[in-house]
């Protein structure tokens, strides 16, 4: 099981462009979910996914910061426009169900020059 | 809206020595609680989930739950230095259908040999 996988790893954007994000949750999970991390914020909720249904999208800025997952493999997060205060470390998590046990993975840090 | 905080916000023990941190959340409809650690730049590993009041052990970590107070411990016994890390805890409702773990900011934790 190769766990929660995100890419990339590690991006650096200048103001004003776009970053998009990649998860492909544990195989057979069934539900995504992504928060964001900084050191002043802590971990942030942002939107989560069951079945690749949109659920609850409470935690998203709403503008610039979108979310899909266009199947069962794969999310995606995209900034447009990025910030410096977008700059954070993009977690992504699975579970096999919008209740269960969450699985992280290693994050992606977003560097917004 | 669910607030969940943690205190304190850094904490330093000695190897061997027992280590207790605190969460208080603010929705006492809250029935599913888990405690997560991250070590520097990786993912979060979860420790113990717990669901009822009382107590649960996962190794060398106890969880302890009081609904009426609003409050969930975990304790560390004989923490190592390899216990070093951000630990997180996270609580949910699961009434809600699935809705995502919220997280406090944070303790930090350091074991000093």
């Amino acid at each position: 099981n190769a766990g929660v996988i995100q890419t990339p790893r590690h991006k650096v954007t200048g103001k004003g462009q776009e970053a998009t994000l990649w998860c492909e949750p544990i195989s057979g999970h069934s539900a995504v979910f992504w928060y964001r991390q900084t050191i002043v914020q802590g971990l942030e909720f942002l939107t989560y996914f069951r079945n690749q249904a949109p659920i609850d999208d409470s935690g998203m800025p709403k503008e610039r910061f979108s979310a899909q997952m266009p199947n069962q493999s794969h999310s995606t997060l995209k900034i447009q426009s990025t910030q410096p205060q977008d700059s954070a470390v993009y977690l992504c998590a699975s579970s096999t169900s919008g209740t269960g046990q969450l699985y992280f993975g290693e994050g992606s840090k977003l560097t917004v020059l | 809206q669910q607030k969940v905080q943690q205190s304190p916000e850094s904490l330093t023990v000695s190897e061997g020595a027992m280590a207790s941190l605190n969460c208080t959340f603010s929705d006492r409809s809250s029935d599913n609680f888990r405690w997560y650690r991250q070590h520097s730049g990786k993912g979060l590993e979860v420790l113990v989930s717990i669901f009822s009041d009382g107590e649960k052990e996962e190794g060398s970590f106890t969880a302890h739950l009081n609904r009426a107070s609003l409050h969930v411990f975990l304790h560390i016994r004989e923490p190592q230095p390899s216990d070093s890390a951000l630990y997180l805890c996270a609580v949910s409702s699961l009434y809600q259908g699935g809705r995502a773990l919220i997280f406090g900011t944070g303790t930090t934790v350091s074991v000093s040999p």
